[in-house]
C-alpha cells in the first residue's frame, strides 16, 4: 500500500477562519512533508517532519502551523490566511528524511480557496 | 545554484505518436533524478527514478527515461501515447538530504 490520504479534498475559508488539513499514511514512513502548489507551478516545500519532529521550515508564515501527532498523521493548521494562500496543498511521505534516494509518495491534495 | 529546467511548457501530440519530454539539470555531481506525473486536480505519482547503474530506466505506464551525463539530461520517453497520458509532468532532482527541486513542469495534451 503506497497511499497517502488527505482530507478534506476541497476547503473554502474566510480570512478570519481557523481550519485544519489532515494527512495520513500507513506505510510506516518516518518522514512527512507539506507542499504548496499554485496553478501551473511546481510544488514548493513548506515543512518536513522527521520522526515526528519538525526538521525543515522553509520560512513559511506563522499563519500556517504544522503538527505531527504521531508517525502516521500530519496536520496543517490554518489561521488568518490571505487570498494569495489559495492553492493545492500536497502532503507526501517517505521512509526516511534526509536520504537522497528516498521516493516521496504524494497524496491527492487539498484544494484551498481563501475568500 | 542547482536548477532543474524543463524547456517545454506545453506539448501536444497525437494519440499513438511517440513522446519525449526534456529535463536538464545543472549540478556538478550526478543527482538523484525523478519523473512524476500529475493528473488534473490530483497529487503527484512517481513514474520512474534514477540513482545509478543502467542509464536507461523503465517506469510505470510504459514510460522510460535515459540519463545522459554528458548532456546533464534525463529525458522522459514513451513510444506510443494514450489519451490518458494527458497530464502535467514534473522532473525533480535531489542532491543531498532528500529535498526535491522540481522543474516547472510540462503540460501534455493528447489529441485523437
Amino acid at each position: 500500500d503506497t497511499e497517502v490520504t488527505q482530507t478534506p479534498k476541497h476547503l473554502v475559508m474566510g480570512m478570519t477562519n481557523k481550519k485544519s488539513l489532515k494527512c495520513e499514511q500507513h506505510m510506516g514512513h518516518r518522514a512527512m512533508y507539506w507542499y504548496k502548489q499554485k496553478a501551473k507551478k511546481p510544488p514548493e516545500l513548506m515543512f518536513v517532519y522527521s520522526y515526528e519532529k519538525l526538521s525543515i521550515n522553509e520560512s513559511v508564515p506563522s499563519r500556517f502551523s504544522p503538527e505531527c501527532p504521531n508517525s502516521s498523521l500530519l496536520n496543517l493548521h490554518l489561521h488568518a490566511l490571505q487570498p494569495e494562500d489559495s492553492a493545492l496543498y500536497l502532503c507526501a511521505s517517505s521512509q526516511l528524511a534526509g536520504v537522497a534516494q528516498e521516493t516521496q509518495y504524494f497524496g491527492p491534495g487539498t484544494r484551498l480557496l481563501v475568500l | 545554484a542547482q536548477s532543474v529546467t524543463q524547456p517545454d511548457i506545453h506539448i501536444t501530440v497525437s494519440e499513438g505518436a511517440s513522446l519525449e519530454l526534456r529535463c536538464n539539470y545543472s549540478y556538478g555531481a550526478t543527482p538523484y533524478l525523478f519523473w512524476y506525473v500529475q493528473s488534473p486536480g490530483q497529487g503527484l505519482q512517481l513514474l520512474l527514478k534514477y540513482f545509478s547503474g543502467d542509464t536507461l530506466v523503465q517506469g510505470i505506464k510504459g514510460f522510460e527515461a535515459e540519463f545522459k551525463r554528458s548532456q546533464s539530461s534525463f529525458n522522459l520517453r514513451k513510444p506510443s501515447v494514450h489519451w490518458s497520458d494527458a497530464a502535467e509532468y514534473f522532473c525533480a532532482v535531489v542532491l543531498t538530504g532528500n529535498q526535491f527541486y522540481f522543474g516547472t513542469g510540462t503540460s501534455l495534451t493528447v489529441i485523437p
